[in-house]
C-alpha cells in the first residue's frame, strides 16, 4: 500500500535552533518527493521538489535530503525563526496509467519559541 | 500579480444540501487540482483537469462529487446531499500544466487557501 508517514507529529523548538523533520514513504513507482509549509488557515506552499537522482536540495535555511534505496527524507531547518512555526508536510508522487498520484503525509507541526 | 483564490472561504450548511466550491486558478496556468482536508488526516487528492477535461477523477470519493472547468480556468467542485463526514477544507491548486514529462513531473503545485466546509 502506498503510503506516508512523517515523525515527529509536532515539535517545539526555540528560536535559532536547528530541528530535522523526517519523511518515510512506502511509494512505487517513485516519481519525486516534495516538501510543503503550510501555515494555519493558508494553503501548502512548496520548499523543495526532488526527484529519484536527487540527494539534497536547498532552499534558504531549508535543505530536504533524499535516500531513495531506503526512501527516506528529511527535512533541516537552520536557524530556526517564529514565522517557521507552520505544519510541514511531505509528499511523494508516483505514476499511475499515465498521470501522477500524490500521497500526502499528515505533516509535522513545528511551533517556535522565543 | 494573484495567486490561487477559493471562495467562499467558510461555507456552513445543512446536511442534505447541496454546496458549490469556486477555485480561480493562477493565470495562465492549464493544470487544475482539488483536493481535501480533514482534521487529522493528510491531503487527499480529489480530481485533476488539464485544461477542460479532467483525465483523472479518480479521488472522488462517491458520486455526491463532481467538478467542472469551463474556459479553461474557473472550476467549480459540487456536493451534492451534503453529509458530515463531507466537512473539510477544501483545496484548489493550479500549475503551468507544461508538456513534456520530465517538465510535469517536477511542477509546482500553488495552492489557494481553501475553503473550510462544514456540514450541520
Amino acid at each position: 500500500k502506498n503510503q506516508v508517514e512523517q515523525s515527529p507529529q509536532s515539535l517545539i523548538i526555540l528560536e535559532g535552533k536547528n530541528c530535522t523533520l523526517q519523511c518515510n514513504y512506502t511509494v512505487s513507482p517513485f516519481s519525486n518527493l516534495r516538501w510543503y509549509k503550510q501555515d494555519t488557515g493558508r494553503g501548502p506552499v512548496s520548499l523543495t521538489i526532488m526527484t529519484f537522482s536527487e540527494n539534497t536540495k536547498s532552499n534558504g535555511r531549508y535543505t530536504a535530503t533524499l535516500d531513495a534505496d531506503t526512501k527516506q527524507s528529511s527535512l533541516h531547518i537552520t536557524a530556526s525563526q517564529l514565522s517557521d512555526s507552520a505544519s510541514y508536510i511531505c509528499v511523494v508522487s508516483y505514476s499511475s496509467s499515465g498521470t501522477y498520484k500524490y500521497i500526502f503525509g499528515t505533516g509535522t507541526r513545528l511551533k517556535v519559541l522565543a | 500579480g494573484a495567486g490561487v483564490s477559493q471562495s467562499p472561504s467558510n461555507k456552513v450548511t445543512e446536511k442534505g444540501k447541496d454546496v458549490e466550491l469556486r477555485c480561480d486558478p493562477i493565470s495562465g496556468h492549464t493544470a487544475l487540482y482539488w483536493y481535501r482536508q480533514s482534521l487529522g488526516q493528510g491531503l487527499e487528492f480529489l480530481i485533476y483537469f488539464q485544461g477542460n477535461s479532467a483525465p483523472d477523477k479518480s479521488g472522488l470519493p462517491s458520486d455526491r462529487f463532481s467538478a467542472e472547468r469551463t474556459g479553461g480556468s474557473v472550476s467549480t467542485l459540487t456536493i451534492q446531499r451534503t453529509q458530515q463526514e463531507d466537512s473539510a477544507v477544501y483545496l484548489c491548486a493550479s500549475s503551468l500544466g507544461a508538456s513534456g514529462t520530465l517538465a510535469k513531473k517536477i511542477e509546482t503545485q500553488y495552492f489557494g487557501p481553501g475553503t473550510r466546509l462544514l456540514v450541520l
